[in-house]
């Protein structure tokens, strides 16, 4: 059975800090996608990262996958109250079926 | 362009209902997957279907669970008999094609309570 640990699992930090959402697991997988759920939504898509050691930007947020494949990063710069929310990271297996981790609310205050 | 589709987006059954789930993909994708969430759980992976063909149901409870994608009309993901514990949200996802450069784009999902 694949599993993902995220942690932490919950974060509350003051707006304009800086924040990281670790995603880590034992098994090797093709890509690695990070998603945020709002409440009573489905979750909408950030990033896929498919290389190892692959980093993506996506404004404030940069994402990083692990050289071995296996563990992966979320960074968040001067974080806002919109970036309150619950984010999960997913790894994808050959079959196209995603293992999640358990999610890290994130809770931004003014 | 509607995303995914799922209704109804609330369902009460009572204790040996049957319960079942809609959904619609995104126009122009051929596969569907059904994640379950439970209540203070992270997202489970239970079935991927593409059109009239299940692919993988080893996330499927063996009994009282069931899935289908015809070639007309929704994915259907029926669940006789309902029990407390199948209270849940149940996501549909949709992606043109397999592979990490084809992102899954999720539905708004249904809220299953079992009274």
């Amino acid at each position: 059975t694949q599993l993902l640990e995220q942690s932490p699992q919950f974060l509350s930090i003051q707006e304009g800090e800086n924040l990281t959402v670790y995603c880590n697991s034992s098994s090797v997988f093709s890509s690695l996608q990070w998603y945020r759920q709002e409440p009573g939504e489905g979750p909408v898509l950030l990033v896929t990262v498919v290389t190892g050691g692959e980093v993506k930007k996506l404004k404030r947020l940069t994402f990083q996958f692990g050289d071995a494949r296996k563990d992966s990063s979320l960074h968040i710069t001067a974080a806002q109250p919109g970036d309150t929310g619950l984010y999960l990271c997913a790894g994808e297996t050959s079959g196209s079926r995603l293992t999640f981790g358990e999610g890290t609310q994130l809770t931004v205050n003014p | 362009n509607a995303g995914v589709m799922q209704n109804p987006r609330h369902l009460v059954r009572r204790r040996g209902q049957e319960a079942r789930l809609r959904c619609s993909p995104m126009k122009g994708h051929s596969h569907v997957y059904w994640y379950r969430q439970l209540p203070e759980e992270g997202l489970k992976f239970m079935v991927y279907l593409q059109k009239e063909n299940i692919i993988d149901e080893s996330g499927m409870p063996k009994e009282r669970f069931s899935a289908e994608f015809p070639k007309e009309g929704p994915s259907i993901l029926r669940i006789q008999q309902v029990v407390r514990g199948d209270s849940a949200a149940y996501f549909c996802a949709s992606s043109p094609a397999t592979g990490a450069n084809y992102g899954y784009t999720f539905g708004s999902g249904t809220r299953l309570t079992v009274v």
